[in-house]
C-alpha cells in the first residue's frame, strides 16, 4: 500500500511568488491535513480537508489556502512568499470518518524562500 | 483539546527502557492520547493512543494514570534508531485532524 506522496520535495521560491504544494492521501483515505514546521515554532497546523470540504482551519493569515479534489488528492497554495515562509510542510491522511484513529503523515516539502 | 506538558529532553542508554512521560491535567473525558514520534526531517510517525487502560503494541506500551492526568510512553528496549522527538498529543476520538504537536520531547538513545 502507497504511503502518503508530497511533491516536490524541494523547493526555492523568491519572495513575492506563490507556490503550490501537492499532495497525495494513502488509497481509500479521505481526510487530509497540513502543517507547517519551522525551527522557532515547531509543527503548527494549518488546515483539515475531508471530502472536499475544509474541516478545521489553523491560524494563518489568509495567504496559506488548501484545496482537495474528489479523488482525495490535496494541494495548498501559499501566495505573496515571505522569507517567514521557508519552513518543511507537511501533509497527513486520514481515513476520516468514525473510524480514523491515526494520521500517516509524507516526507514533506522543503520549501525555501530568498 | 487539553494542553500537554513533556520534559524538554531525555537521555537513554541503548537497550535500556525509555520511559518519556507527560503531563494533561486538563483532559477531558472524551479525550484520547496520542504519541507520536519524528526523526531527523522526516514525517511525525504514529506509535500509540490510549484513552484509560494501558496499551501495548508492537512499539511501545502506554502506561495512564488512573486520573488520566498523566502517561508514560515506555519504549521497552530502545536502539540507536529511537532517537527522536517524541509529542504527547490529545485529541477528541474521530474528530478532525488538527493536531497540537507542542514542543515534544527530544530523546537521545546513546551506545
Amino acid at each position: 500500500k502507497a504511503g502518503v506522496t508530497q511533491t516536490p520535495r524541494y523547493l526555492i521560491k523568491t519572495r513575492g511568488q506563490q507556490v503550490t504544494l501537492s499532495c497525495s492521501p494513502i488509497s481509500g483515505h479521505r481526510s487530509v491535513s497540513w502543517y507547517q514546521q519551522t525551527p522557532g515554532q515547531g509543527l503548527q497546523f494549518l488546515f483539515e480537508y475531508f471530502s472536499e470540504t475544509q474541516r478545521n482551519k489553523g491560524n494563518f493569515p489568509g495567504r496559506f489556502s488548501g484545496r482537495q479534489f474528489s479523488n482525495s488528492r490535496s494541494e495548498m497554495n501559499v501566495s505573496t512568499l515571505e522569507l517567514g515562509d521557508s519552513a518543511l510542510y507537511l501533509c497527513a491522511s486520514s481515513p476520516g470518518g468514525a473510524g480514523g484513529t491515526e494520521a500517516f503523515f509524507g516526507q514533506g516539502t522543503r520549501l525555501t524562500v530568498v | 483539546d487539553a494542553k500537554t506538558t513533556q520534559p524538554t529532553s531525555m537521555d537513554c542508554a541503548e537497550g535500556r527502557a525509555a520511559n518519556l512521560p507527560c503531563n494533561h491535567s486538563t483532559i477531558s473525558g472524551n479525550e484520547y492520547v496520542y504519541w507520536y514520534r519524528q526523526i531527523h526531517s522526516q514525517g511525525p510517525q504514529y506509535i500509540i493512543h490510549g484513552l484509560k487502560n494501558n496499551e501495548t503494541n508492537e512499539m511501545a506500551s502506554l502506561i495512564i494514570t488512573e486520573d488520566r492526568k498523566s502517561s508514560t510512553l515506555i519504549l521497552p528496549h530502545a536502539t540507536l534508531r529511537d532517537t527522536a522527538v517524541y509529542y504527547c498529543i490529545v485529541r477528541v476520538e474521530n474528530s478532525g485532524y488538527a493536531l497540537n504537536f507542542g514542543k515534544g520531547t527530544s530523546l537521545l538513545v546513546t551506545p
